[in-house]
Order: structure tokens, then sequence, then C-alpha cells
């Protein structure tokens, strides 16, 4: 299947300062990425959709300014915790869709730990 | 899109098929089901999707009666390896990978 990669796994970070986690199509080419958060012993979140070449979507709840997104190029989406706090801390996944029946591939996850 | 529910948990022995069931009962005519596993700290990985009846591959099966009101991921003799979580998803075809997870189902496979 279709690969996603993320960069990194793992970071930790100091609290108020601005972590980028990088989100990778490496075999296609994808139009929409999308971002999740997730808690630990808890589901999927779906934060924002990142489209190439435009604004991202937020979904509600979901602060644009702290958490900046950037689709530059096909096969390439950024998120940017800003001013990261420890509440932050979390399991951030990125997924892209592929192939004819169009299913979601996920990256493997970056755990950010703010302290 | 469709909510769905399912078991919070499971266990299982090494060896055991795995039926595991979720009830979607305002599931569109267009939608799709869709299921997922996810291991500890991993993204999920696409485990099978239907639309009706049956589907198999060579993971799992996919059982989704006439109304179309549940569907039931089988897991044929399962290894502690399939400890995991396993999420079902309601949309259409995958939404294009916009996915909005329920709690989905933690499965504990003992030897």
């Amino acid at each position: 299947g279709a690969v996603v990669s993320q960069h990194p796994s793992w970071v930790i970070c100091k609290s108020g300062t601005s972590v980028k986690i990088e989100c990778r199509s490496l075999d296609f080419q994808a139009t929409t990425m999308f971002w999740y958060r997730q808690f630990p012993k808890q589901s999927l979140m779906l934060m924002a959709t990142s489209n190439e070449g435009s604004k991202a979507t937020y979904e509600q709840g979901v602060e644009k300014d702290k958490f900046l997104i950037n689709h530059a190029s096909l096969t390439l989406s950024t998120l940017t915790v800003t001013s990261a706090h420890p509440e932050d801390s979390s399991f951030y996944i990125c997924s892209a869709s592929a192939g004819a029946m169009g299913e979601a591939f996920f990256g493997q996850g970056t755990r950010l730990t703010v302290v | 899109l469709a909510k769905t529910t399912q078991p919070i948990s499971m266990d299982s022995y090494e060896g055991q098929e795995v039926n595991i069931t979720c009830s979607h009962n305002n599931i569109a005519t267009n939608d799709y089901i869709t299921w997922y596993q996810q291991f500890p700290s991993q993204g999920p990985r696409f485990i099978i999707q239907g639309y009706k009846t049956k589907v198999t591959n060579e993971v799992a099966s996919l059982f989704i009666p006439a109304d179309r009101k549940s569907s039931t991921l089988s897991l044929p003799r399962v290894s502690l390896s399939d400890t995991a979580v396993y999420y079902c998803l309601v949309g259409e075809g995958n939404q294009g990978g916009k996915l909005i997870f329920g709690q989905g189902t933690e499965l504990s496979v003992k030897p």
C-alpha cells in the first residue's frame, strides 16, 4: 500500500517553544492530508484538513493560530504547534488517501512531550 | 457521518476466531463500512472495507447483513500480535481520508 511518513517520531520540547511535525506521502501525491490528535487511551480526534496550496480547514474547537498547518507541495504537509504547553502533549498522526478505493493511509505518528 | 457503537474491549485466546460487531443504525445509502487496526504508538492501519454481504481478504472477513445497520469483523485464528484497538468507521467511501473515529474495541489476545 501507499506510504505516509512522519518526522520526527517523537519530540520533547520546552514549554513556550514551537515544534514542527512533517507528514510526507512517499509514493503518491496527496492534495489533501489530515491531522489527528490522540490522547492516551482515547480515540483519534480529527484536528484539521490540510489542502495543498490553500488554507487548512480546522475542526470546531481547534485553534488555528496554535496549530499552524502548511501544505506547500503535493507530498508534504507540516503541523507546527506554536507556544507549546504541557497540555499539548499528545500523539499526533497524519493521513492521506490513495488508491482506487481511496482508503486512508496513516503516518506512524509523532509523540510530542512538552515539559 | 453515521455514528458507530462497538464493545469497548474483548478478550480472546490464541488460535480462536474473534468476531467484533459494530452497530451503525443511521448508515446512509452511499456509506461504506471500514475497519482499521491500531497498535500502541502507531498510526491506524486499514484492514478491510465493504458495502454489503461479505468481503474477505488475507487478513479478515467483513460480514454485513442486508439492512446494513451492523457489521462484523472476523479475525480467524488470532495470535498475540493481533492485540490492538480495532475501529469501525462508516462513511462515503473513505471520506477521502477524513475519518471520524469512534471509541474502538480493544482486543486482548492471551496465550
